[in-house]
């Protein structure tokens, strides 16, 4: 697709579940991000990948929180033991070397 | 870290003037931004501007920026109720990383 993508739009689960949320960038981006906002709040930074290493991981809030991007292109966030504090919506964005990053819509997660 | 803010909440009439603001702590961004988001959709990059510069225009909209200040702000002309969202501005710190304001909820009456 022309935009970047993300998979589940909505996920529900419960506490203590385990959740992947996937981000599809745009074709060619090396860099995606990966950001979270919660209600009524800017998007927060989460981790940022250059290619297939995370470049800086420094916005996760703990160690339930990890996520992968194993060819470069499509990541995969993970949440282990899920919070009821970890609702909110997940975003996902893409850059080439211009810099301007693109996002996509969003995982909306709720935790029960 | 860095700390972005912005106000909460601006409402104005249809055909007037908004001017939404923005202050920062780190004098060292290199581009500074304004995102718009709809309900229910992604962030929208509506424009940016270069830390060396004062003003930018792009049809209906203008960014000023003050760096002694360290104050942004985003002014739309004759806003419509279309531009009804939420704006963010944002500032890049360590590479392509932003630090985005809590946003401000622009409201447009008819």
């Amino acid at each position: 697709g022309a935009g970047v993508s993300q998979t589940p739009s909505n996920k529900v689960t419960e506490k203590g579940k385990y959740v992947e949320l996937r981000c599809d960038p745009i074709s060619g981006h090396t860099a995606l991000y990966w950001y979270r906002q919660s209600l009524g709040q800017g998007p927060e930074f989460l981790i940022y990948f250059q290619g297939t290493g995370a470049a800086d991981d420094s916005g996760l809030p703990n160690d339930r929180f990890f996520a992968v991007r194993p060819e470069g292109s499509v990541s995969t966030l993970k949440i282990q033991r899920t919070e009821r504090g970890d609702s909110a919506v997940y975003l996902c964005a893409s850059s080439s070397n211009t810099g301007e990053l693109f996002f996509g819509e969003g995982s909306r997660l709720t935790v029960l | 870290g860095e700390d972005v803010e912005q106000s909460l909440f601006l409402s104005v009439r249809e055909g007037d003037s908004s001017v939404i603001n923005c202050t920062y702590t780190d004098s060292s961004s290199t581009y500074l931004y304004w995102y718009k988001q709809e309900p229910g959709a992604g962030l929208q990059l509506l424009t940016y501007i270069f830390s060396n510069m004062d003003m930018k225009q792009d049809q209906r909209l203008t960014v000023l920026l003050n760096k002694k200040d360290k104050h942004l702000s985003l002014r739309i002309a004759d806003t419509q109720t279309g531009d009804s969202a939420i704006y963010f501005c944002a500032i890049n710190n360590a590479g392509n990383m932003l630090t985005f304001g809590g946003g401000t909820r622009l409201m447009v009456k008819p």
